[in-house]
């Protein structure tokens, strides 16, 4: 059993184009994230979601739309894809027991995503 | 997290010695730090973990020291195998209710066998 699972595992698209990226995790965690992986293997963090709100944007362009439909899921859509946003894109899930309190948990990450923009 | 240079820093060791290392961690108010391998084609996974009260914590040949003087953040690895090689980052968790978690630039471990 995958504990963070996301799809596509890779997506080559044209630039303009719109994407979406699947995450689901199975470990009951409250929060989920996206995180950007450039060529560089420099990751960055792009959203956190706790209980299916959205908590951190961290200056991500609108182009971007992360969607929690619920604990478990968090997916992300890209529009008007360019040619920079070309990366590895990870999911992570984790448990963060209380607001205000520092984070207990580690993060678990999916296989990432790896989208090329052509 | 120490973000420095255009390329990813390299730690080249012969199998069996021990491997060091460093990070450079940003901001005075973190406090839990995180190390994470991440093999080729993989996420990052967890590895071990230290709170800022505490500097040092040791794992199965893996240990963690952290001096908050000067914001500095080391791994340890005893014995470095083949199977040891990936890059590792640090982690500094921000404190801002535990939701973000922000990653050094990594370090490429290659093991020589």
């Amino acid at each position: 059993d995958t504990a963070v699972s996301q799809t596509p595992k890779y997506l080559v698209t044209q630039m303009g184009n719109d994407k979406s990226i699947k995450c689901e995790q199975n470990l009951g965690h409250d929060t989920m994230y996206w995180y950007k992986q450039d060529s560089k293997k420099f990751l960055k963090i792009m959203f956190s979601y706790n209980n299916k709100e959205l908590i951190i944007n961290e200056t991500v362009p609108n182009r971007f739309s992360p969607k929690s439909p619920d604990k478990a899921h968090l997916n992300l859509h890209i529009n008007s894809l360019e040619l920079g946003d070309s990366a590895v894109y990870f999911c992570a899930s984790s448990q963060v027991v209380q607001v205000r309190l520092p984070n207990t948990g580690e993060l678990f990450f999916g296989e990432g995503s790896r989208l090329t923009v052509l | 997290g120490e973000s420095v240079g255009l390329h990813l820093p390299t730690l080249s060791v012969q199998e069996g010695d021990n491997s060091i290392i460093n990070c450079a961690y940003s901001n005075s108010a973190s406090d839990y730090f995180i190390w994470y391998k991440q093999e080729s084609g993989k996420g990052p996974q967890f590895i071990i973990d230290i709170r800022s009260n505490m500097d040092k914590r040791q794992g199965q040949r893996v240990t963690v020291l952290l001096n908050k003087t000067v914001k500095h953040l080391s791994l340890q690895i005893a014995a470095t195998q083949p199977g040891d090689s990936a890059v590792y980052f640090c982690a500094e968790n921000m404190g801002t209710g535990g939701f973000k978690t922000i990653f050094g630039a990594g370090t490429r471990l290659f093991v020589k066998a």
